[in-house]
């Protein structure tokens, strides 16, 4: 996988934006990001991906860079139920089929 | 649409028994991977089937066995329990297109939590 590089923890305020970055400058041009989060307890959920092009759904944006070597999650109107360790992962393009998780980012939503 | 459902979610081994667990995925999902994680070891990857076959394997001793059937329902079996296996065994369905990025949009089940005495 792409090694990715994440800050280990970041907190917001409640009803704010949540912008988490991610840095992977190793990344193939055919490789997606994906971004996973982990409530304590858990098991990970699934948030988005992308490719190049920017991306949102219900739960999150994602803003990739227009070199790819870097990206940001956004959570719009971060919530207390928003705290978790959030995971950038950009898996190998090859044969691999795994997810490789890294320490992830801390976010802590303060009310 | 029903989650990913993992049975049973707590257990209590003792060193030297073995251990099934099972995981039901998602209707339609072929793709099943397991991830053990330890509050020292983080997340790593087990092991992935698709179609009843094993596609991939992480680095866990042989002790460490799966399988998967016609359904797509998984079962994952630890033999010779030893104290470091406790952990939380977490199963993930994807629709496993080889090649797509689905195959990394992986859905995770609440998790079984082995504890070895």
């Amino acid at each position: 996988d792409a090694k990715t590089t994440q800050p280990p923890s970041m907190d917001c305020a409640e009803g704010r934006a949540a912008n988490l970055p991610c840095n992977h400058s190793t990344i193939s041009g055919n490789e997606y990001v994906y971004w996973y989060r982990q409530i304590h307890s858990q098991g990970p959920q699934y948030i988005i991906h992308g490719l190049k092009n920017n991306e949102t759904n219900e739960m999150a944006s994602l803003i990739i860079t227009e070199d790819r070597k870097s990206s940001t999650l956004i959570l719009p109107h971060a919530t207390l139920r928003d705290t978790a360790v959030y995971y950038c992962i950009v898996p190998y393009s090859g044969s691999a089929r795994q997810l490789t998780f890294g320490s992830g980012t801390q976010l802590t939503v303060l009310p | 649409k029903a989650g990913v459902t993992q049975t049973p979610r707590y257990l209590i081994k003792t060193r030297g028994q073995q251990v099934t667990l099972s995981c039901s995925p998602i209707s339609g999902h072929r793709s099943v991977s397991w991830y053990q994680q330890t509050p020292g070891q983080g997340l790593q990857f087990l092991f992935e089937y698709f179609s009843e076959t094993q596609r991939n394997k992480g680095n866990f001793p042989g002790r460490f066995s799966g399988r998967q059937f016609s359904n797509s329902r998984s079962e994952m079996n630890v033999s010779t329990l030893e104290l470091g296996d406790s952990a939380l065994y977490l199963c993930a369905s994807s629709l496993g297109l080889a090649g797509g990025p689905t195959l990394y949009e992986q859905y995770f089940g609440p998790g079984t939590r082995l504890t070895v005495t």
